[in-house]
């Protein structure tokens, strides 16, 4: 099974903290995204990257940076952190082209969040 | 802009009976749809995808509905089950890889 895994499930950080997300995943998929997950917005694209050190900005990048430094590890980063910015932050990864292969097999995978409570 | 929409935040269904989520797309020129399963505590996870060559497609006690003359899909949820309580996103292909998620539907199923 493909494994996403982002390594803090829950963080509080106060106003101003720089804080890092970290998503890691273990089936070699060129494509990684960060998205941000709130009550009646549904999920919303911040960053994503199509391969090592490339990252195209999503429909909300203000605020954020992302780091991709190798294949398997897509880093969102929160340079000053505000209370807007609390939320729950998904990480997912895929092949380039969901469509492909068999029902199912290339679309995005996710973890399983990462809950940010800035104070 | 493109958007994805469901038309009802909450849906509480009893056991037993069918479940349908419904869902407004935007963009016509979408031409994949996919739905998630969010669990409490996990991310989401894929249930069943269509593409726009196709009406309908049916999976495991889960039939999806496509009509692409009012850019709407449906996920129907046949003898819903307690372990079928869950936020239910669809999503649109918007570009290379890109899914348009919408707002989610909450569905509570009820003894």
């Amino acid at each position: 099974d493909v494994k996403v895994t982002q390594s803090s499930r829950y963080l509080v950080k106060r106003t101003g903290e720089k804080v890092f997300l970290e998503c890691v995943q273990d089936m070699d998929h060129e494509n990684m995204f960060w998205y941000r997950q709130d009550p009646g917005l549904g999920l919303r694209l911040i960053y994503f990257s199509y391969d090592v050190k490339m990252k195209e900005k999503g429909d909300i990048p203000e605020g954020y940076s992302v780091s991709r430094e190798k294949k398997e590890r897509f880093s969102l980063i929160l340079e000053s952190a505000s209370t807007n910015q609390t939320s729950m932050y998904l990480c997912a990864s895929s092949f380039p082209d969901l469509r492909q292969g068999p029902s199912g097999a290339n679309v995005l995978t996710f973890g399983a969040g990462s809950r940010l409570t800035v104070l | 802009g493109e958007s994805v929409g469901l038309h009802l935040p909450t849906l509480s269904v009893q056991e037993g009976d069918n479940s349908i989520i419904n869902c407004a797309y935007s963009n016509s020129a979408s031409d994949y749809f996919i739905w998630y399963k969010q669990e409490s505590g996990k991310g989401p996870q894929f249930i069943i995808d269509i593409r726009s060559n196709m009406d309908k497609r049916q999976g495991q006690r889960v039939t999806v509905l496509l009509n692409k003359t009012v850019k709407h899909l449906s996920l129907q949820i046949a003898a819903t089950q307690p372990g079928d309580s869950a936020v239910y996103f669809c999503a649109a292909l918007r570009g290379w890889g890109k899914l348009q998620f919408g707002a989610g539907t909450q569905v509570v199923v009820t003894p």
